[in-house]
């Protein structure tokens, strides 16, 4: 079965730097790539998504790129404000078949002011 | 919508006693999610449906942990009998299908078994 791993599992950041999380996958066959963003007390939220058929998606601040060759995708927060401080979750599947998505493990990201 | 809806919030029981969580999907969402999350183990997936039919459960952890999904605006996830170490958040998610769709999660059933 697919193994997601996720990494930092902590990051702490100045308010207005970057932060940057970074997954790997191991099933050659996922081709959907999820990004949930937890806050502390809430449930998970989906916040940004990316297909195998393009390399990266900006959406304002945050941006996902996918390199399918190396199964390794990553989740770039550019300007972070404190409000970006929550749990972000990393997420693999694919569109053949009853699949379900398999979650890596979490990074906590605190963004100081 | 209201979203998915999960009852109760908050369940504090003994060791051995049975603890019975519920979920109402989003209305036309075909695949339901059950999943525990901890400190240690993050988000777990325990068991989902799709169309009412369990389709993998491989992440119940032991027989103690069982699912149901009776008809297409409700689903249960029973311990019997609960331990200790089943305290966690219990999240239900609905999504339109399973693979590539988003999942909506539930406010989560926080679980403390003493």
């Amino acid at each position: 079965g697919e193994n997601v791993e996720q990494h930092p599992s902590t990051l702490s950041v100045q308010e207005g730097d970057s932060a940057v999380i970074k997954c790997t996958y191991s099933d050659s066959a996922s081709n959907y790539f999820p990004w949930y963003k937890q806050e502390l007390g809430k449930r998970p939220q989906l916040i940004i998504d990316i297909r195998s058929n393009v390399g990266e998606k900006k959406d304002q601040r945050i941006a996902v790129t996918l390199n399918k060759t190396a199964k390794h995708f990553s989740l770039h927060i550019t300007e972070t404000q404190p409000e970006d401080s929550a749990v972000y979750f990393c997420a693999a599947s694919n569109s053949g078949g009853y699949q379900k998505v398999t979650f890596g493990i979490g990074t906590k990201l605190q963004v100081i002011p | 919508d209201a979203g998915v809806i999960q009852s109760p919030r908050h369940e504090v029981t003994e060791m051995g006693q049975e603890v019975t969580l519920r979920c109402k999907p989003i209305s036309g969402h075909n695949s339901l999610f059950w999943y525990r999350q901890t400190m240690m183990r993050g988000l777990e997936l325990l068991i989902y449906f799709n169309n009412n039919v369990p389709i993998d459960d491989s992440g119940m952890p032991e027989d103690r942990f069982s699912a149901k999904m009776p008809n297409a605006s409700f689903s249960t996830l029973k311990i019997q009998p609960s331990e200790p170490r089943d305290s966690a958040v219990y999240f239900c998610a609905s999504s339109l299908e399973t693979g590539d769709y988003e999942q909506y999660f539930g406010p989560g059933t926080r679980l403390t078994v003493t």
